[in-house]
């Protein structure tokens, strides 16, 4: 059974810094990858979806990463802003119509 | 606007009595699912549904059930409610079953039994 684990649990650092968010995954054959942003008091925002036969993503501030044969995907914030402050969950899919979740980081960014 | 509506989105009850949270798109999506949320755990699914009518268990189902009447509404009911489903729980939403397209959440609704 596939497990995601997200370390940290939290991170605190100040604006400006670039940032680097690790997930880990058990099983490396996946269907895709995904970055969620979870604002407090609101639902799930996606924030990159990596294909099974991608490397990364980039979006803006934010690249995704994909090494599926160590079963690691990192999420890349450069010049991190105090509206970056959230709590960020990685989803690995096993399956097209699966979806399993880690446990997300805390992420705050100070002024 | 295209949203996933929860409600209501805090409750404190007692163990035993019954409640029920609703959720509705307005998207027309086909699949619609129920997650809750506890820390260190991540999401885990309790139940989806692919369309009217058709529903299934997700990883964690039990104490729960859930209805599809219609398209739109996808509710969670707790018969007995009990205080380990003291969680935040968050509906999704997507036009088909398929981790590709893009999910739709609420903005959960947080339930304390006590």
């Amino acid at each position: 059974k596939q497990e995601v684990t997200q370390i940290p649990a939290a991170l605190s650092v100040p604006e400006g810094e670039n940032l680097v968010l690790n997930c880990s995954f058990t099983d490396s054959a996946i269907y895709n990858l995904q970055w969620f942003r979870q604002d407090p008091g609101k639902g799930l925002t996606s924030l990159l979806l990596i294909q099974s036969s991608q490397r990364e993503q980039t979006s803006g501030r934010l690249n995704a990463s994909l090494d599926k044969s160590s079963g690691r995907s990192t999420l890349y914030i450069a010049a991190s802003q105090p509206g970056d402050s959230a709590t960020y969950l990685c989803a690995v899919s096993p399956a097209f119509n699966d979806m399993r979740f880690g446990a997300g980081t805390r992420l705050t960014v100070k002024p | 606007e295209a949203q996933v509506t929860q409600n209501p989105r805090y409750l404190i009850t007692v163990t035993g009595k019954k409640l029920t949270v609703t959720c509705s798109q307005n998207m027309n999506h086909e699949y619609m699912s129920w997650y809750r949320q506890d820390p260190g755990l991540g999401l885990r699914q309790i139940y989806y549904s692919m369309n009217v009518e058709v529903t299934d268990k997700g990883d964690v189902p039990e104490g729960y059930k859930v209805s599809r009447k219609e398209k739109r509404n996808f509710p969670l009911i707790l018969e007995s409610p009990s205080p380990n489903q003291t969680s935040l729980y968050f509906c999704a939403s997507s036009l088909k079953r398929d981790s590709n397209q893009p999910q739709h959440f609420g903005d959960g609704t947080r339930l304390s039994i006590l």
